[in-house]
Order: structure tokens, then sequence, then C-alpha cells
């Protein structure tokens, strides 16, 4: 099946700082990625869908100048935390989709955020 | 608004069957998921139905009734390792994944 990986996978960062997630579609071209914010004990929560080449659209109630997204390539998606405090730490997962709606996502292994 | 319904816990042993269900109320219909995840881990996909009925995949099946919407996971031969969140999602409309609160599964021996 399509792999999708996400790098880092867990990271430790001080409260003010910035941290950049990537997620790449290894075996396959993501038409559209998705990043998704998962508390603990809680569902997904989209943040964002963003579609290689143009603008995120970002789900109502997410910042899109504290979370970045850039989709610049049919393989790669950046989410970047600017400015992170501690209500930011959790667990964000991409996941990505090749060609229309009715494909399934496949999602990468998530990066885990804690901020001190 | 739109709605995705499915128990909070579910509990069963293993070797036995179990059904989760999931009720939707969209704007639109474009198919229904089923997804497994793992304390910790990424969502893995289980199934896509966007007809009514019955598919089935090894141990795990799915069906969906869109006139009624509803869909359920029955899962057979339960084994430890299918201790899970089990989450339902819809598509809308507007192509949007609906997802629900997911239904976490404990399986005892």
């Amino acid at each position: 099946g399509a792999v999708v990986s996400q790098h880092p996978s867990w990271v430790i960062c001080k409260s003010g700082t910035s941290v950049k997630i990537e997620c790449r579609s290894l075996d396959f071209q993501a038409t559209t990625m998705f990043w998704y914010r998962q508390f603990p004990k809680q569902s997904l929560m989209l943040m964002a869908t963003s579609n290689e080449g143009s603008k995120a659209t970002y789900e109502q109630g997410v910042e899109k100048d504290k979370f970045l997204i850039n989709h610049a390539s049919l393989t790669l998606s950046t989410l970047t935390v600017t400015s992170a405090h501690p209500e930011d730490s959790s667990f964000y997962i991409c996941s990505a989709r090749e060609g229309d709606s009715y494909n399934e996502q496949f999602f990468g292994p998530g990066t885990r955020l804690t901020v001190l | 608004g739109q709605n995705i319904d499915q128990p909070t816990e579910m509990t069963a042993t293993e070797g036995a069957i179990v059904q989760i269900n999931c009720t939707y109320q969209t704007s639109g219909f474009n198919g229904l998921f089923w997804y497994q995840q793992h304390a910790g881990e990424a969502p893995t996909f289980l199934s896509y139905n966007v007809l009514d009925g019955l598919e089935e995949k090894g141990r795990f099946s799915s069906f969906l009734s869109r006139s009624k919407g509803y869909s359920y996971l029955l899962l057979k031969e339960l084994q430890m390792k299918d201790s899970a969140s089990y989450l339902c999602a819809a598509i809308d409309s507007n192509y949007q994944l609906i997802w629900g609160a997911g239904t976490k599964l404990i399986i005892k021996p």
C-alpha cells in the first residue's frame, strides 16, 4: 500500500519557538494532503486541507498565521507551528490522498509535539 | 449540522464477534470509511463503502445502509491485537471527511 512518512516522530521544544513537521508521500503523488491534531483520548480534528501548489484551506478556529502549511510539491507538505505554547502540545498527523475524493487517505505515523 | 455517532467504548472477549455501529447525518453523502487506530499511532484504513450492503475482507466486514444513514463494522474471531479505537468517517457533498469520535474496543482474554 501507499506509504506516508512524517518527520520528526516526536519533538520537544521550548515555549515561543517554532517547529516544522514534514509529511511525505513516498510512492505516490499526493494531490491533497490533510493535517490533523489529536489530543489524548479524543478523535482526529482536521486542521487544514492543502492541494499542491495552492494555499491551504483552514478549518474554523485554526489560526492560519500560527499553523503555516506549505504544499510545494506532490510529495511534500510541511506544517510549521509558530511561537509554540504548551497548549499546542498534541499529536499531529498528516494524511495524503491521490486523485479524487473517493480515494482513501493514507496516514503518516504522526508527530508528538511537547512544548515546555 | 453534520454528525457522526458511534459508541465510546465496547468490550468483547477474545475469539468472539463484535459489531461497532455508526450513524451519520451529513449534507450529501459520498461514502464512508472505517479506520483502526492503536494508541499512540496514526489511523490505518480498514474499509470504504459507498453502496448499500456488506463488504467482507477477511475477519473484518463493513455494512452500509444509505437510506438509514447507518453503517457497522463487524470483527470476527477477535484477537488481542484488535484492541484499538475504530473510527467511522463519512464523506459529505463537499468531499470533506466528517469524523466520528471513535469507539475504543477492549478485548479480554
